[in-house]
Parts: structure tokens; C-alpha cells; sequence
């Protein structure tokens, strides 16, 4: 069965791009999640949908940040513009159900220079 | 106070050891306990679920207690493919789940 699938794996790019990271989560789960994590902060959850809705985005960093999740089967996050400190390695992760364990994709590595 | 802690580590143990750690939560009405674990450069993986009878998967051994708000995690005679970091998750409310920094472990041959 396909886990959850991220892309990229990595991302270098100036500051002040437009970052976007994709994600398709397991088929037939119905909550979405994204998280960012680096040394300082550990895994930190960004937003979360459920059946394609956003539910809560308060751990959304600011205005530059926003998700999409157009249809069951993808979801993006977009950074624009980016900032060094945005530096961190991305994981989306789904789940069946919302108190189910949650599956991690491997993550996207993203370095604003 | 933090959501979720964890004793950091590192976790020294020789191979076949037993080695044991705790966390602790702050949300007493939290519902969902969970171990991941991650290795260097890796997302994070679901090791067991945490049950309020305790539970056993193999050389692993999960235990809740409600009263105190603490999780445990055992792990019996330590192979060297269970160096990683384990990391303690609950969920804090609604269906969001806060991560622990994280217990590494390292395992010597």
C-alpha cells in the first residue's frame, strides 16, 4: 500500500521565493496534517484538515504560510515570500480517523539561502 | 509547562539490555497516547499505541497512568536496531497531537 507521499524531498532556494510543498495522503483517510520540524522547536503541527476542510491553522507561523487541500487525494503549503528562518524539514502526515495514529510521509527538506 | 516532556537523553545500554523512560502531559483530558519513533534524517514512525491496561508489542512494553498523567516505555533486550529517538505523542485536544522532544537511545554492541 502507498504511505503518504511528499514532494520534494529537498528544496533550496533564495529568500523571498514562493515555496510550495505537495502532498497526497493514504487513500480513504479523512484527516490531513502538517508539521515543521527543526532542532529548536521539535515537531511543531501547522495546520490540519479534515475531509478537505482546514479545521485549525492557529499553529500557522504567519500570513506568508498558507495550505490548500483542493480535493481528498492533495494538499499544498506554500510559503511566499520565504524566509531563511522557514528552514526546516516539512512532514505531512493522514490518518483514518481523528484519535487513529497518524502516517508520516518522508518529509520535504527545505533551505532558504 | 510544556505539553509534553520528555527526559532527553541519551540512553546509553549495551545490547541486550532493558532500558526504560518516561514522559509526562499536561492535558488531563487528553484521550490518544501514542510512541513514535524516528531514526537520524527519518520521519517519524508509529511504534505502538498507548492503552490504559498497558500494553505489549514484542520486546516493548507501553503503560499509562491517568492519575500522575505520565507514559511509560520499556524496551527489552535491546538490539542495536533500536537506537533512535522515541518520542512520547498525546493528544493535547480536538484531534491535534503534541509531539515530545523526543528520548534518544543508543544501543552498543
Amino acid at each position: 500500500d502507498a504511505g503518504v507521499i511528499q514532494s520534494p524531498r529537498h528544496e533550496v532556494t533564495e529568500m523571498g521565493q514562493e515555496v510550495t510543498l505537495r502532498c497526497k495522503p493514504i487513500s480513504g483517510h479523512d484527516y490531513l496534517f502538517w508539521y515543521r520540524q527543526t532542532m529548536m522547536r521539535g515537531l511543531e503541527l501547522l495546520i490540519y484538515f479534515n475531509n478537505n476542510v482546514p479545521i485549525d491553522d492557529s499553529g500557522m507561523p504567519e500570513d506568508r504560510f498558507s495550505a490548500k487541500m483542493p480535493n481528498a487525494s492533495f494538499s499544498t503549503l506554500k510559503i511566499q515570500p520565504s524566509e531563511p528562518r522557514d528552514s526546516a524539514v516539512y512532514f505531512c502526515a493522514s490518518s483514518l480517523e481523528g484519535f487513529q495514529p497518524q502516517h508520516f510521509g518522508d518529509g520535504t527538506r527545505l533551505s532558504i539561502l | 509547562r510544556k505539553e509534553v516532556e520528555q527526559d532527553p537523553g541519551p540512553f546509553n545500554v549495551p545490547e541486550g539490555a532493558t532500558v526504560a523512560f518516561n514522559c509526562t502531559y499536561s492535558n488531563s483530558a487528553s484521550q490518544s497516547f501514542f510512541w513514535y519513533r524516528q531514526d537520524c534524517r527519518k520521519e517519524p514512525k508509529l511504534l505502538m499505541s498507548v492503552y490504559s491496561s498497558g500494553n505489549e508489542d514484542g520486546r516493548f512494553t507501553a503503560q499509562l497512568n491517568r492519575a500522575s498523567q505520565y507514559i511509560s516505555l520499556l524496551i527489552r533486550d535491546s538490539k542495536l536496531s533500536d537506537s533512535a529517538t522515541y518520542l512520547c505523542v498525546v493528544n493535547i485536544r480536538d484531534y491535534k497531537l503534541s509531539f515530545g522532544a523526543g528520548t534518544t537511545v543508543t544501543v552498543r554492541a
